[in-house]
């Protein structure tokens, strides 16, 4: 499977600052999202990156607070804008093959704490 | 109803033993049910995934799917402390398969 890394692997940040995270894949990959994991729940997803067009969102999660790029197949960015103390989340990247079952891998994750 | 229904647990069960975890939906259409272990502080790892009705075995892992209960569940056999983790469902959905996850189900493996 696919080499997956995110940059920052951490961050703590101030509230009312903005923050973008990257997701790099070692190949070209046909689908690419982007989750949000707070404290002790399990994994909400926020959009699914398009490449070369505007990104799809989930209900809830809007682009003037999560703007997303996905400029080639290869690398999207999550910004966390505008933050608040409730942004403080484990966010992560995935990436699927598409097709069918669309299987996801995951990165890291960043770990954003906002003070 | 939530979309995917775990047990949060947690369940513990002895080195050995039998681990049993389970999952609802309630999406009719959904197509692929996905299981990732997750230890603490780590992303999510796929262990397998399953679209037949019917068993899959993959090592000491089987998944077992039943379409028309709408119920996934994964079997580990012989379970060792390293399979102490939190065990999530998922089912994908729409034009590009997005996985909605449950909850959830932290596993614990005594020694």
């Amino acid at each position: 499977s696919a080499v997956i890394s995110q940059k920052p692997s951490r961050d703590i940040c101030q509230r009312g600052t903005s923050l973008t995270i990257q997701c790099q894949v070692d190949s070209q990959v046909t689908m690419m999202f982007w989750y949000r994991q707070q404290p002790g729940q399990s994994l909400t997803l926020i959009a699914t990156a398009n490449q070369g067009s505007e990104a799809t969102y989930e209900s809830g999660f809007v682009i003037d607070k999560f703007p997303i790029s996905r400029p080639n197949l290869t690398f999207s960015t999550l910004t966390v804008s505008n933050m608040s103390p409730e942004d403080s989340s484990i966010y992560l990247c995935s990436v699927g093959q598409g097709g069918t079952h669309n299987e996801q891998f995951f990165g890291p994750g960043t770990r954003l704490t906002v003070l | 109803q939530k979309e995917v229904e775990q047990n949060s647990g947690p369940l513990s069960v002895p080195e050995g033993a039998i681990a049993s975890l389970n999952c609802t939906y309630s999406d009719r259409g959904s197509q692929s049910f996905f299981w990732y272990r997750q230890y603490s502080g780590k992303s999510p790892e796929l262990i397998m995934f399953i679209y037949s009705n019917g068993d899959k075995e993959d090592g000491r892992f089987t998944a077992q799917l039943n379409k028309a209960s709408q119920y996934v569940s994964l079997l580990i056999r012989d379970s060792q402390p390293s399979d102490s983790a939190t065990y999530l469902c998922a089912v994908n959905r729409g034009s590009a398969r997005q996985l909605t996850f449950g909850s959830g189900t932290q596993l614990t493996v005594l020694p």
